[in-house]
């Protein structure tokens, strides 16, 4: 089972470029999310989406954008990087079900901005 | 003001001595509480869901508790496998959504 997969893991960008985080989940869940985690502040949700075509913003949104165009798919793009974007950057998927919540997380990508 | 606080910070044990590591929330409609463990250089691993004060569920040398203000998380006889960064993170009905807020975490080291 691959459950959640991110790519890149790691990424190099200077300060004023842009790029596409992927991440992919093969378990048909509908909500998926993407946090930072940054040392001391725990991980904070950037955006997140409820189903294919619905995004919401969450705690840090601000550059950042997401789509949800597929249920498996949901990339988060930095649109022009800044330093303060250098962090570690998780992509989780979760259900609500009968038995409860679980939420599943990829490996992560550490992205430094120079 | 923080809505998840854990303590300690960190902590390292002695192979075999047992502790335990603290969650306390302060959300008001309180979901799910969940417990995760994170190596280093690796995602968050899923290891509980507590619904309702009282709740207790176990896995191995893991043992986690619930009530109205706060979670536990008990280790019991611990291994230096168990060395880890433990997460806890809260749904609430004050988020919208399937949000999580986590907690800074405690890194738990245990030494041979």
């Amino acid at each position: 089972n691959a459950g959640v997969t991110q790519t890149p893991k790691f990424q190099v960008l200077k300060t004023g470029q842009s790029m596409t985080l992927q991440c992919a989940q093969d378990m048909n869940h509908e909500y998926m999310s993407w946090y930072r985690q940054d040392p001391g502040m725990g991980l904070r949700l950037i955006h997140y989406s409820v189903g294919a075509g619905i995004t919401d913003q969450g705690e840090v949104p601000n550059g950042y954008n997401v789509s949800r165009s597929t249920t498996e798919d949901f990339p988060l793009r930095l649109l022009s990087a800044a330093p303060s974007q250098t962090s570690v950057y998780f992509c989780a998927s979760s259900y609500s079900g009968r038995s409860g919540t679980e939420a599943f997380f990829g490996q992560g990508t550490r992205l430094t901005v120079v | 003001e923080d809505q998840v606080t854990q303590s300690p910070e960190a902590l390292r044990l002695q192979e075999g001595e047992s502790s335990s590591l603290n969650c306390s929330y302060t959300v008001s409609g309180l979901r799910g509480l969940f417990w995760y463990r994170q190596d280093p250089g690796k995602g968050p691993e899923f290891l509980f869901t507590l619904y309702s004060a009282g709740e207790e569920k176990e896995k191995e040398r893991l043992k986690a508790t619930l009530t109205k203000k706060e979670s536990f998380l008990h280790i019991t006889a611990p291994k230096p496998e168990d060395s880890a960064t433990y997460l806890c993170a809260v749904q609430a009905d004050e988020y919208t959504g399937n949000q999580f807020y986590f907690g800074t975490g405690t890194s738990l080291t245990v030494i041979p």
